[in-house]
């Protein structure tokens, strides 16, 4: 059974870096094909990707998010953290961590991040 | 990138009515389309992939179709515990782009 759990700072100040944490289990980021993900959602509004890794360490990113955005992995921990710098109030929301073989097919629970001074 | 529209944003229905949503694709994407429901504080769930394809467990009652740039999701004989929002999301290509939601409430 495949689970994730996201953890990081529930409260930022606009100019600083977020660090989030999806810690993961049931699957391993070291399988070919294997990928995790970090998807975001405002409140009220739609989901949004963010970016990904993969078993091979190949990275992509959302083209509008790029330059604030760093995503790795640690295998024998079985984590992927994601960095975002420069937050800003428009960037609250729910960020959910997902693995991926093609599609999304598993989903952390989420954590509400808000930015605030 | 790929802009992915649905339709309609929103619906009233009735519990036993059968609804059809609609997600469009600014390109074509094959059928790399999934479908997902989401419920209010909780983290969506993956029904559909591959277009049509449904997930291990999900009930039959739900059902997806098309290919290129228009698909449909398709719920029968709704229940209480289908009123939710749904979301398109297109993973052909990066960025991977989701739809903009259609959230089905009771009449």
């Amino acid at each position: 059974q495949i689970t994730l759990k996201e953890s990081g700072p529930t409260l930022v100040k606009p100019t600083q870096t977020l660090t989030l944490t999806c810690a993961f289990s049931g699957f391993s980021l070291n399988t070919h094909g294997v990928g995790v993900g970090w998807i975001r959602q405002p409140p009220g509004k739609a989901l949004e990707w963010l970016a990904l890794i993969y078993w091979d360490d190949d990275k992509r990113y959302s083209p509008s998010l790029k330059s604030r955005l760093t995503i790795t992995k640690d295998t024998s921990k079985n984590q992927v953290v994601l960095t975002m710098t420069n937050m800003d109030p428009v960037d609250t929301g729910t960020y959910y961590c997902a693995h991926r073989i093609l599609w999304f097919d598993s989903w952390g629970q989420g954590t509400l991040v808000t930015v605030s001074s | 990138d790929i802009q992915m529209t649905q339709s309609p944003s929103s619906l009233s229905a009735s519990v036993g009515d059968t609804v059809t949503i609609t997600c469009r694709a600014s390109q074509g994407i094959s059928n790399y389309l999934a479908w997902f429901q989401q419920k209010p504080g909780k983290a969506p769930k993956c029904l559909i992939y591959g277009a049509s394809s449904l997930e291990s467990g999900v009930p039959s009652k739900f059902s997806g179709s098309g290919s290129g740039t228009d698909f449909t999701l398709t719920i029968s004989s709704l229940q209480p515990e289908d009123f939710a929002t749904y979301y398109c999301q297109q993973y052909n290509v990066y960025p991977l782009t989701f739809g903009g939601g259609t959230k089905v409430d009771i009449k």
